[in-house]
């Protein structure tokens, strides 16, 4: 079976603050996929990031990373000095097999307060 | 470039009513998706297509829907008779394929709001 856990249904930090989002995934494919996307108020959601299974290196991209533990199955993503720009709510997913079928988690809705 | 197109924006009807949503991927792109966000089951996929045919419609909650993709650049959900518990948004995506394989990066429409009264 496939599953994606978002524990954290809000998280509310204050502008400039780090703020971890934590995503745990089942899946019994060897071969998968694991994304993050953001859903601003405007409402389509947009993608930042594809990581496959084979690659645990972690990623930077600006005030971006993310942690990907195949011990753990997680894939964390940490917003360093948030901004109010940064609020939205935020979905991990899940391709279990390449087939680009994605499973998506429940989301976290991020507020980052002035 | 432009994105996704997807109207209507916004769908009040009335239970019973046919309902039509419309989806223009982006040029090029190989799969098409559409997807259902409602608070409670969140984001559900409802059926994809790869050029032009549609692959997996496990998604689709019952014979009120049905999905069609004409041609490359237009896509239809339909859902006849709509019922109140239909009411939610609606997503279309379109992704690419890279070197032969699905990226997995879905670029999504803004959605059309759909409510059932």
């Amino acid at each position: 079976a496939q599953k994606v856990t978002q524990a954290q249904t809000e998280i509310s930090v204050v502008e400039k603050e780090d703020v971890t989002l934590d995503c745990v995934y089942e899946t019994r494919d060897t071969t998968y996929y694991l994304f993050w996307y953001k859903q601003p108020p405007s409402g389509e959601l947009v993608f930042l990031i594809r990581r496959n299974s084979f690659d645990e290196q972690n990623e930077i991209s600006g005030r971006y990373s993310w942690n990907f533990q195949k011990s753990t199955s997680s894939f964390n993503f940490t917003i360093t000095a948030s901004q109010v720009v940064d609020s939205a709510v935020y979905f991990c997913a899940l391709d279990p097999n390449g087939a680009n079928n994605l499973f998506f988690g429940t989301g976290t809705r991020l507020t980052v307060i002035p | 470039d432009a994105g996704v197109i997807q109207s209507p924006r916004h769908e009040v009807t009335e239970m019973g009513q046919e309902v039509t949503l419309r989806c223009k991927p982006i040029s090029g792109h190989d799969y098409l998706f559409w997807y259902r966000q409602t608070m409670m089951r969140g984001l559900e996929l409802l059926i994809y297509f790869n050029n032009n045919v549609p692959i997996d419609d496990s998604g689709m909650p019952e014979d009120r829907f049905s999905a069609k993709m004409p041609n490359a650049s237009f896509s239809t959900l339909k859902i006849q008779p709509s019922e109140p518990r239909d009411s939610a948004v609606y997503f279309c995506a379109s992704s690419l394929i890279r070197e032969g394989l699905p990226t997995g990066e879905l670029f999504f429409g803004e959605g059309s709001r759909l409510t059932v009264l």
